[in-house]
């Protein structure tokens, strides 16, 4: 079945201790995207990943990183959480950056305390 | 700078047809979608439009106006199941290609 999985869906934990969210797919999507979503503000893009080793900042990259080594991952990274990160979040990869929908991952709600 | 702007909440009855409107600001415009997204799920793609004019898939229909900077969601014979966040979002290519989404409108489907 074609998919994006998330890795952890809900994660609870504190202020400045480093976590990673997974994202996976499985389609050979070239181009992947991470977003968040707070309520009021709509889907606001993090980073994008035009293909491995291709990584550009969105709209809100602050006390984010990314990474792509290969195609079917795009890990997102907090290196230091803190509250204002806590937000419901979004991978999605489609084909490439143009007519292409893109298909979202079930969502990963973090809280930073 | 970059700015969409579509209503926050919208109802329509059941059986109608309901227009939701999005209108954007881009300075490097490559394509318009719509995404449907029911409470606590992920956006799932309901249509493209990169070239003026309507765009039509079943009961949905969509339309781009470029030069206006405008695009509507037509939903016809509306089900309850309709009742959805519709998020309008524009394809930017200036300086790489980002997505950026409006706030969103929540429609209300009554009996």
């Amino acid at each position: 079945e074609a998919q994006v999985t998330q890795n952890p869906r809900y994660l609870i934990t504190v202020t400045g201790k480093k976590l990673t969210v997974t994202c996976s797919q499985n389609m050979n999507h070239e181009y992947m995207s991470w977003y968040r979503q707070d309520p009021g503000l709509g889907l606001r893009q993090i980073y994008y990943s035009m293909n491995v080793e291709v990584t550009d900042k969105g709209d809100v990259p602050e006390g984010y990183k990314v990474s792509r080594k290969e195609k079917r991952n795009f890990p997102l990274i907090l290196e230091s959480p803190s509250p204002n990160q806590t937000s419901l979040y979004f991978c999605a990869s489609s084909w490439g950056a143009g007519p292409n929908e893109q298909f979202f991952g079930p969502g990963t709600r973090l809280t930073v305390l | 700078g970059q700015n969409i702007d579509q209503p926050t909440e919208m109802t329509a009855t059941e059986g109608a047809i309901v227009q939701i409107n999005c209108t954007y600001q881009t300075s490097g415009f490559n394509g318009l979608f719509w995404y449907q997204q029911h409470a606590g799920e992920a956006p799932t793609f309901l249509s493209y439009n990169v070239l003026d004019g309507l765009e039509e898939k079943g009961r949905f229909s969509s339309f781009l106006s470029r030069s206006k900077g405008y695009s509507y969601l037509l939903l016809k014979e509306l089900q309850m199941k309709d009742s959805a966040s519709y998020l309008c979002a524009v394809r930017d290519s200036t300086g790489g290609f980002k997505t950026i989404f409006g706030a969103g409108t929540r429609l209300f489907v009554k009996a």
